[in-house]
Formats: C-alpha cells, structure tokens, sequence
C-alpha cells in the first residue's frame, strides 16, 4: 500500500528555535497534504491543507506565520514551526492523498512528537 | 455542523467480539473511516466504506453504516491484544476537498 513518511519521529527544542518537519509520499504522488496537531488523548485537529505549487490553506485559528508551510514538489511537504515556545509541544502528523486515486483514501505518516523545553 | 461522536473508552475479554460506535452529524457524509493508532504513532487506515454502501467485511473487521441513523460501527471479530489501540471514526465529503472530520476516538482494552 500507500507509504508516507514523515522525519524526525521525535524533537526536542529549545524555547524560541525553529523546527522542520518533512512529510513524503514514497511510492505517490500527492497534490495536496494535510497537517494534523494532536495533544494527548484527544483527536487529531487539522491545521491546514498544503497544496503543492501554492500557498496553504490554513484551518481558522491557525497561525500561518508560526506554522510554515511550503509543499515544492509532488511528493514532499515541509511544516516549520517558527520560534517555538512550551505550549506548541504536541505530536504532528501528516497525510497525503494519492492524486490519481478516484477514492478519498488518506494515507498517514507516523508522526512528530516535538518537545520544546 | 460538523461532529463526529464516539465513546472514549471500551474493554473486552480476549477473544471476544468489540464493537466501537459512531455517529456524525453530517448526511453530506461522501466516505466513512475507521483508523487505528498505537502509541506514539500515525494512524492507521483499517477501512473504509462509501455512503452508499450499509455494510463491509475485511477479514476480523466488519463495518456497518446506518446511513438513516447516521450510525457507523466496527466490529472486531477475535479481539486479541494487539488491537489494543485508540479507533477513530471519521468521515469526509467531496465537496471540501478532502478535509476529513475525527471522531475524538475510542480507546479499546482488551483484559485476559
């Protein structure tokens, strides 16, 4: 099946240092990618939509200077979260959709635990 | 609106059957999912089922869809201590370019 692979597994940062994470489609290509935030023991919340070769769409309440987004090719997504503090720890995750599949099947990858201290 | 409901916990006995409940608010509802996550890690895709579909079988999981109730269950057949792990329902529609809605997800134990 589907492989989207996200790096690194786990950050720890310190406060007001910035953090990339990637998110790549192996064996796919997808135009549009999804950024989800979860905090412990509740669901995932998404932050925003990436669309290759354009600008994200950010969900309502999601700071798009503090969450970059770039997505330059077919098969990877960056997130970068800028000047990170205490309260932004979370674990991300990101999914792809295949864009030649008719069917709206996600694919995710194993998330981001990231720590900032 | 948009809402996607689950209970936030179940237990069963190994080897028997569990059942995790869903219901959404949404009759736009295009596809229904079921994930599964470990600790630590992404989700997992377990199945899927169209709206215009009532029911789907794959191996131990069954997927029924009351699309009237706006009802979506998965039945595990043979629980076994490796389904151990937080289920999520959620459900997208075509017309919002594939956001998808989670439920907050249930968490199944599974006792000796």
């Amino acid at each position: 099946g589907a492989v989207v692979s996200q790096h690194p597994s786990w950050v720890i940062c310190k406060s007001g240092t910035s953090v990339k994470i990637e998110c790549r489609s192996l064996d796919f290509q997808a135009t549009t990618m999804f950024w989800y935030r979860q905090f412990p023991k509740q669901s995932l919340m998404l932050m925003a939509t990436s669309n290759e070769g354009s600008k994200a769409t950010y969900e309502q309440g999601v700071e798009k200077d503090k969450f970059l987004i770039n997505h330059a090719s077919l098969t990877l997504s960056t997130l970068t979260v800028t000047s990170a503090h205490p309260e932004d720890s979370s674990f991300y995750i990101c999914s792809a959709r295949d864009s030649r599949a008719a069917n709206e099947k996600l694919f995710f990858g194993s998330g981001t635990q990231l720590s900032v201290l | 609106g948009e809402d996607v409901e689950q209970s936030l916990f179940l237990s069963v006995r190994e080897g028997d059957s569990s059942v995790i409940n869903c219901t959404y608010t949404d009759s736009s509802s295009t596809y229904l999912y079921w994930y599964k996550q470990e600790p630590g890690a992404g989700l997992q895709l377990l199945t899927y089922i169209f709206s215009n579909m009532d029911m789907k079988q794959d191996q131990r999981l069954t997927v029924l869809l009351n699309k009237k109730d706006k009802h979506l269950s998965l039945r595990i057949a043979d629980t076994q201590t490796g389904d151990s792990a937080i289920y999520f329902c959620a459900e997208s529609r075509y017309s919002s370019a594939s956001k998808i809605i989670f439920g907050s997800g249930t968490r199944l134990s599974i006792r000796p």
